[in-house]
């Protein structure tokens, strides 16, 4: 299975922006990139997932590098709500589950 | 709110005993997974089924099994419990058979199941 590497944490302050960065150099051409986060005491929550190109949502941009082994979820203005856990998660070759890693635990500071 | 339903919210019982986790999924999705979140092992995906019919199984413990009713509601059932068992437990529903492809996932709040 293709296997994503994400920094153990990062900090940030309110109202910045905040670039969450993922590697993937093993991706595979139908692989989707995958972010979900988990805030405290919480489920996990979809952020937003692309393919190729990068993508925009209410919530965050992720940025796609052309050979997409690597991609970076951007936050425009983080908020004290924002401080989570977050996933950067691949397409497992079964299709069947997100296979969750480590993920990158953001603290946001007022 | 994700829209899907756990129940219940904690849970407290002895080792050796027997539970009963209920998930129901966001209405009109087919799919329900069940991932198990502890301390030191992260998330961990355990089992999925899709429209009734198990569809995938992860690291599950033979102890433990679950089952999607007509209604697409399902059940984790965990038995002869232990200590390590104590975790979180969250279910996922998605609309499609596959959710790792170009669909997203809705996760519930989860169970916490503290064994003692």
């Amino acid at each position: 299975d293709a296997k994503t590497t994400q920094p153990n944490s990062m900090e940030s302050n309110e109202e910045e922006p905040v670039h969450l960065p993922c590697n993937h150099s093993t991706i595979s051409g139908t692989d989707y990139i995958h972010w979900y986060r988990q805030l405290p005491s919480q489920g996990p929550e979809y952020v937003i997932h692309g393919l190729t190109s990068n993508v925009n949502n209410r919530m965050a941009s992720l940025a796609i590098a052309e050979d997409r082994k690597s991609s970076t979820l951007i936050l425009h203005r983080a908020t004290l709500r924002d401080a989570a856990v977050y996933y950067c998660i691949l397409n497992n070759n079964a299709g069947n589950m997100l296979t969750f890693g480590g993920g990158t635990r953001l603290m946001v500071k007022p | 709110d994700s829209g899907v339903t756990q129940t219940p919210k904690h849970l407290i019982t002895a080792t050796g005993q027997r539970v009963t986790l209920r998930c129901s999924p966001r209405s009109g999705d087919l799919s329900v997974y069940w991932y198990q979140q502890s301390l030191d092992q992260g998330l961990q995906f355990l089992i999925q089924y899709y429209n009734g019919e198990e569809r995938a199984k992860g690291n599950i413990l033979e102890r433990f099994s679950a089952q999607q009713f007509p209604d697409l509601h399902s059940e984790l059932n965990l038995s002869s419990l232990e200590l390590g068992d104590s975790a979180l437990y969250f279910c996922a529903s998605s609309v499609a058979p596959r959710q790792a492809m170009n669909t997203e996932a809705f996760f519930g709040q989860g169970t916490r199941l503290t064994v003692v």
